[in-house]
């Protein structure tokens, strides 16, 4: 069965330190991987997707990147973080196909920036 | 620009009782519609999907309803228990799009 895990589970960073969050894939191969924030109370926001190796979309221009060094492997980053960065940072995938449109999600990063 | 929407923030039902969680869609070119639960402080999970060759589907103790007519789609809890209190999001597809778009959820809340 396919699990996808992210790490860490909770983040407490300050304004201006660098971020690395990394989702990870298992049971599943070529999946496209999706990075999400959720603010409190709202609804999830899609900041990247991507269907491959180095291949990365990025949804709305913003203070984050985001890069796939491996099949199964997503991660997401910033050189300097700022307040507005702080929310619930949600991976997912999907099976790449033409008509499977499903996506499951990973457990979550809570992220505070102070 | 497009967007997926939702009438009621917040449900408030008793147990037993039945629930509808409604969504509004605005593209008409959106082809598949999917639900999802999400419980404090824990992703998504899956609930039901409906393609829009498809006017109803029905799980286990859930049914989604699709108007294509009038844009809209609705979950459909049936003997709702205390475990379904969650927030509820609706999201949509449309060819050649490779991601979901969310709506901004509804908070389900049972009351024993």
């Amino acid at each position: 069965s396919q699990t996808i895990h992210q790490w860490p589970a909770t983040l407490v960073q300050p304004v201006g330190s660098p971020l690395s969050l990394e989702c990870t894939v298992e049971g599943t191969s070529n999946p496209n991987l999706y990075w999400y924030r959720q603010a409190a109370g709202r609804g999830l926001q899609l900041l990247f997707y991507s269907v491959g190796i180095g291949q990365i979309s990025s949804e709305v221009p913003q203070n984050l990147s985001a890069s796939r060094p491996q099949d199964r492997q997503f991660i997401l980053s910033s050189k300097k973080l700022l307040l507005s960065d702080s929310g619930f940072y949600l991976c997912a995938w999907s099976v790449r196909g033409l008509l499977s449109y499903e996506q499951y999600f990973g457990p979550g990063t809570r992220l505070t920036v102070t | 620009g497009e967007s997926v929407g939702l009438h009621l923030p917040t449900l408030s039902v008793q147990e037993g009782d039945n629930s509808i969680i409604n969504c509004a869609y605005s593209n008409s070119a959106s082809d598949y519609f999917i639900w999802y639960k999400q419980e404090s402080g824990k992703g998504p999970q899956f609930i039901i999907d409906i393609r829009s060759n498809m006017d109803k589907r029905q799980g286990q103790r859930v049914t989604v309803l699709l108007n294509k007519t009038v844009k809209h789609l609705s979950l459909q809890i049936a003997a709702t228990q205390p475990g379904d209190s969650a927030v509820y999001f609706c999201a949509e597809n449309y060819p050649g799009r490779r991601a979901l778009t969310f709506g901004s959820g509804t908070r389900l809340q049972v009351q024993p």
